[in-house]
């Protein structure tokens, strides 16, 4: 299993501003991920990031926008750049270990913007 | 990954069995069906894998016919806390690269 933390649980931001999302498990990972989900909808994948490589981007989604760092096997950071208010969801991370494979999730970030 | 379908939407009541499929035509020889809850506000948490006939654990079963093109998770004697929205996914998760998740089907516990 693997428990992560997110920063910040929750914001309120200004249209046009950026934040930074992190995210810290509790042992090292390959890859990590990040969803964006929206009020009521599913969850959408936004980008896979691999340790010590470019994240790799679903479609929709490009780096200008979204930025992530990787710099180690624990920590990830997703970047909402120039926000408006179509950004306003929640942005979780999450990890896929253990022996069948499963995702563990952040609690996630759930941003407003006004 | 194989597309999977499932209902939109559950009712049922506290102390019944609940029995929700998934329907996964496409599902590839080295696939595996596995199932998330997700809570309000939390992220999704897995519940139960199976590739074929029956798996049970201490949440729930998932039922897998032979042709494996459909799936069904069981909830015995559901209380209100089982009130969440369940995902079924297809896919390879050992081998995958990313994980996709469909639309999930929102259950409803009345007392």
């Amino acid at each position: 299993s693997a428990v992560i933390s997110q920063k910040p649980s929750r914001d309120i931001c200004q249209r046009g501003t950026s934040l930074t999302i992190q995210c810290q498990v509790d042992s090292q990972v390959t890859m990590m991920f990040w969803y964006r989900q929206q009020p009521g909808q599913s969850l959408t994948l936004i980008a896979t990031a691999n340790q010590g490589s470019e994240a790799t981007y679903e479609s929709g989604f490009v780096i200008d926008k979204f930025p992530i760092s990787r710099p180690n096997l624990t920590f990830s950071t997703l970047t909402v750049s120039n926000m408006s208010p179509e950004d306003s969801s929640i942005y979780l991370c999450s990890v896929e270990t253990g022996a069948a494979g499963e995702l563990f999730f952040g609690e996630g970030s759930r941003l407003t913007v006004l | 990954l194989a597309k999977t379908t499932q209902p939109i939407s559950m009712d049922s009541y506290e102390g019944q069995e609940v029995n929700i499929t998934c329907s996964h035509n496409n599902i590839a020889t080295n696939d595996y069906i596995t199932w998330y809850q997700q809570f309000p506000s939390q992220g999704p948490r897995f519940i139960i894998q199976g590739y074929k006939t029956k798996v049970t654990n201490e949440v729930a079963s998932l039922f897998i016919p032979a042709d494996r093109k459909s799936s069904t998770l069981s909830l015995p004697r559901v209380s209100l806390s089982d009130t969440a929205v369940y995902y079924c996914l297809v896919g390879d998760m050992r081998r995958d690269d990313k994980i996709i998740f469909g639309k999930g089907t929102r259950l409803h516990i009345l007392p």
